[in-house]
């Protein structure tokens, strides 16, 4: 079986930085992803880790450590339009099928 | 990126009535096509994995003579959910990899369907 753990809610202040955690335990790990969701909305993908280290995207950076189970994600310059749902998700080898955490929401205060 | 469409957007239907949501791959091909199910304020869970030109599997729990699946062609997979209940009312969202792609590539979502079951 697969189980990811991230935090349900998570708040912080426009402009600041935040990380949104990830741990997961899962056959066949391929690598993590993480996407953001809006009220209403469909997931859209903000960055993907195959490999251990750090991937940066403009704001967002995204850190996996496969020995620990263990990813981030990072959003820097905190904008109002960050407030959303976080999801991790791993993909799975042999399958493919990506199987997601149960997300993360993120509140920012002005 | 690549874009995936998915119609319609949003669904109300009667107890009983079936409903169709198609999925398309609008500038690939997609070999597989994934099926997921959300809740409010839930997580997306992964239904089937749509395969073009084979039958659907399905994940433990989901009937799969409820939840019909087709992918007649490589653009496209449509989800049946037949004799919806109110229970049935979810968000369905459907997700896309590109065919021949690297397994280090994301997968494209389509925008969702809400289905309402009265």
């Amino acid at each position: 079986g697969q189980s990811l753990e991230q935090p349900s809610e998570v708040t912080a202040v426009e402009g600041a930085i935040v990380q949104i955690n990830c741990t997961y335990q899962t056959s066949g790990f391929y690598g993590l992803s993480w996407y953001q969701q809006h009220d209403g909305g469909a997931p859209t993908f903000l960055s993907y880790n195959g490999l251990d280290g750090l991937e940066e995207t403009g704001r967002f950076s995204s850190f996996l450590s496969r020995s620990d189970s263990y990813g981030y994600l990072l959003l820097q310059e905190l904008q109002m339009k960050d407030s959303a749902s976080y999801f991790c998700a791993v993909k799975r080898g042999g399958d493919d099928k990506i199987i997601f955490g149960k997300g993360t929401r993120l509140h920012i205060l002005p | 990126g690549a874009v995936v469409s998915q119609h319609p957007s949003w669904v109300i239907c009667k107890s009983g009535t079936s409903v169709k949501i198609e999925c398309r791959s609008l500038d690939f091909q997609a070999t597989t096509m994934f099926w997921y199910r959300q809740f409010p304020k839930q997580s997306l869970m992964l239904m089937a994995t749509s395969n073009e030109g084979s039958k659907a599997t399905y994940e433990q729990g989901v009937e799969k003579d409820k939840f019909l699946i087709n992918h007649a062609s490589l653009t496209l997979s449509t989800l049946t959910v037949t004799s919806a209940h109110p229970e049935d009312s979810s968000f369905y969202i459907c997700s896309a990899r590109a065919q021949g792609s690297g397994r280090n590539t994301e997968a494209f979502f389509g925008q969702g369907t809400r289905l309402t079951v009265v």
